[in-house]
């Protein structure tokens, strides 16, 4: 049973190039979340869907930055115009179909973001 | 705002001692708190979680304690490995679907 898994792991944009980060939830989970995390920080919550539903992107920058989740294919998280502030390690997280807010989340390896 | 902090940044310890990680949250209402340990260019892993019914949870190696009246969350790791070698984040939740707040992280770093 493969774990949540995000690709690329590592991506190099140029600033106001676009970055679009991918992430598959493990098998059964219909619920993912995206985090950032900056060096030397923690996670930020960013987003949190379900199959083609934002459910809270309380997190999300307003301006550039969007998510989806469609019906089928993986998650994206799309980054417009990145800047320099944008590098970070972004984060997906999956949790099982009942969704429930005590339920544990499952990460990702991350998607390292750099941009020059 | 809500926020998780944690009191040492960086925590070193000798191979076999006994390790113990604190984090302090601000929010009274959270109700659910998970210790993620992310080692260096992974993701964060579960390890240990506590409702906040409990005051105290075990599980192999490690023990989670709640302290809701000061609001006060602490890991114990026995007999620290190499292995442990890693950031600790807490987290918490509270009524709000999966939304967790993260601290900024405990570096264990264990000696042989």
């Amino acid at each position: 049973n493969a774990g949540v898994m995000q690709n690329p792991r590592h991506l190099v944009r140029r600033r106001g190039q676009e970055a679009r980060l991918r992430c598959s939830p493990m098998k059964g989970h219909s619920h993912v979340y995206w985090y950032r995390q900056l060096p030397e920080e923690g996670l930020k919550f960013m987003v949190y869907l379900q199959k083609e539903n934002i459910i809270d992107e309380s997190g999300m920058p307003k301006e550039r930055f969007s998510a989806e989740f469609p019906k089928e294919g993986p998650s994206i998280l799309r980054i417009q115009q990145v800047v320099r502030g944008d590098s970070a390690a972004y984060f997906c997280a999956s949790s099982p179909l009942s969704g429930g807010h005590n339920d544990e989340q499952f990460f990702g390896p991350g998607t390292r973001l750099t941009v020059l | 705002g809500e926020s998780v902090g944690l009191h040492l940044p960086t925590l070193s310890v000798q191979e076999g001692d006994n390790s113990i990680i604190n984090c302090a949250y601000s929010n009274s209402a959270s109700d659910y708190f998970i210790w993620y340990k992310q080692e260096s260019g992974k993701g964060p892993q579960f390890i240990i979680d506590i409702r906040s019914n409990m005051d105290k949870r075990q599980g192999q190696r490690v023990t989670v304690l709640l302290n809701k009246t000061v609001k006060h969350l602490s890991l114990q790791i026995a007999a620290t490995q190499p292995g442990d070698s890693a950031v600790y984040f807490c987290a918490e939740n509270f009524n709000n679907f999966n939304k967790f707040y993260f601290g900024s992280g405990t570096k264990l770093n264990v000696k042989p």
